[in-house]
């Protein structure tokens, strides 16, 4: 079945530093792939997705790159701000199909 | 466009009471319908989707039931609660055969005493 593997949390860093989360996946066929965002106390809002392999979602500053021969879908971004503080879930999808497979999430700490 | 309502927001139940937990989307019809669980520190769980009125289907067995009454509406319920039924109940929509992209509401903290 599909599967969704992130690096384990929390992700401490200093404001204005890089940022990379790891996340990997196993699919049986040709999924999409996102990063939803969780801030404290509230839903998750979709970040940014790609469709197909080769593809760069990007938003915020964020960007992830769906790469098929490493099976990975890494989030970046060059320089975070406090305010990015949340909890970060990568994820694939069909079209048509019944639901997502999440990752177990990663908790982003930015520090002043 | 699209939004998305759930309430309450927060619910403080004790051990064997009922619930009931309420969704809404506006701006769209015919949508798929999600009910996801979020345990504390844990990754997100589905506990039932539908995809039209009356048409429900449940992934975990348990004491937790969902209905669709009406097109934009999902209800998720239970006559007894358990500890373990405490998380954070997301709701989430997407677009009736067409993009897999889900959105989400803003969630409810359910709490068990």
């Amino acid at each position: 079945g599909d599967s969704v593997t992130q690096m384990e949390g929390p992700v401490t860093l200093s404001e204005e530093a890089f940022l990379t989360i790891n996340c990997t996946y196993t699919a049986t066929g040709y999924p999409s792939l996102f990063w939803y965002v969780q801030y404290p106390g509230e839903g998750l809002q979709l970040l940014l997705k790609a469709t197909k392999a080769d593809d760069k979602g990007s938003n915020k500053g964020f960007e992830a790159t769906y790469r098929k021969e490493t099976t990975s879908f890494h989030l970046e971004k060059g320089s975070v701000q406090v305010s990015d503080s949340a909890v970060y879930f990568c994820a694939l999808g069909y079209t048509g199909r019944r639901a997502l497979t999440f990752g177990s999430g990663t908790r982003l700490q930015v520090q002043p | 466009s699209q939004t998305i309502h759930q309430w309450p927001a927060t619910l403080v139940q004790p051990v064997g009471s009922p619930l009931s937990l309420e969704c809404t989307v506006e701006g769209t019809s015919n949508p798929n319908l999600y009910w996801y669980r979020q345990a504390a520190g844990r990754g997100l769980q589905l506990l039932f989707y539908s995809v039209g009125i009356g048409q429900i289907s449940s992934e975990v067995p348990q004491n937790l039931s969902a209905s669709r009454p009406q097109d934009r509406q999902f209800i998720l319920s239970s006559k007894k609660l358990l500890l373990s039924d405490s998380g954070f109940y997301l709701c989430a929509w997407t677009i009736t055969g067409g993009t897999d992209t889900q959105y989400f509401g803003p969630g409810t903290r359910l709490t068990v005493l």
